[in-house]
């Protein structure tokens, strides 16, 4: 257990309207990655940060923003939500604080979005 | 870019026999490592095994082992005695290990592998 969670873990919006995903940790770990895992595509990064107001972008980033204001909190933003952002968004750490095994992820338990 | 490969979309294996994933990666990467995760239906995912490029011994934790193969570019997963709690989705996946892109995973698709009792 990393000690992540992810609010909410259900959430059902409608088209075009705001939606802010959460990711929370307790470790202060420095890195954290947003995924999301759709159908015949695995998981796939949408941003990560490496550190306070430090982000950066990755494979799948259109439509999305991120904000890291705190160490422990990593904020997904689907500023108008549509029909092809429904899937299921995980929330990862890397643990660089431990020498040994400093480029292992370990993950959320996950937040189901349905864009209707 | 890298891409990984999991040919494999579903398996089934009967409890207590070995069942065997396959795993491959294109890169032209030297300094790299290799995951295996496992996702069972509660979603949530699992660090089963990690193998860094550079050991050339095969990673092993108690039941799973992998073969990897760096000059073929394939990391199979080895399951022995497999038990009913080992149904789920497995996923392989790498991740550079220094430059630009670096400690980002890439996924395959994923195998679902079912045991039967």
């Amino acid at each position: 257990d990393a000690g992540i969670t992810q609010s909410p873990r259900h959430k059902v919006t409608e088209t075009g309207t705001p939606v802010t995903l959460r990711c929370h940790q307790t470790e202060n770990h420095r890195y954290m990655y947003w995924y999301r895992q759709d159908p015949g595509h695995g998981l796939r990064l949408i941003h990560y940060s490496y550190g306070v107001k430090d982000t950066d972008k990755g494979e799948v980033s259109d439509g999305y923003s991120v904000s890291r204001s705190k160490t422990e909190d990593f904020l997904l933003t689907l500023e108008s939500a549509t029909s092809s952002q429904t899937s299921v968004y995980f929330c990862a750490i890397r643990n660089a604080n431990t020498r040994l095994s400093s480029y292992e992820q370990y993950f959320g338990p996950g937040t189901r979005l349905t864009v209707t | 870019a890298q891409t990984v490969t999991q040919s494999q979309p579903e398996m089934s294996v009967q409890e207590a026999e070995t069942v065997t994933l396959s795993c491959t990666y294109d890169t032209s990467e030297s300094n790299y490592y290799l995951f295996w995760y496992k996702q069972p239906p509660s979603r949530q995912m699992i660090l089963v095994i990690r193998q860094e490029a550079y050991k050339q011994q095969n990673a092993t934790e108690n039941r799973f082992s992998v073969n990897f193969q760096k000059a073929a570019k394939s990391f199979s997963l080895k399951i022995s005695d497999s038990q009913l709690g080992d149904t789920a989705m497995y996923f392989c996946a790498f991740m550079k290990g220094s430059g630009a892109g670096s400690y980002q995973l890439t996924f395959g698709k994923g195998t679902k592998l079912s045991v039967i009792p």
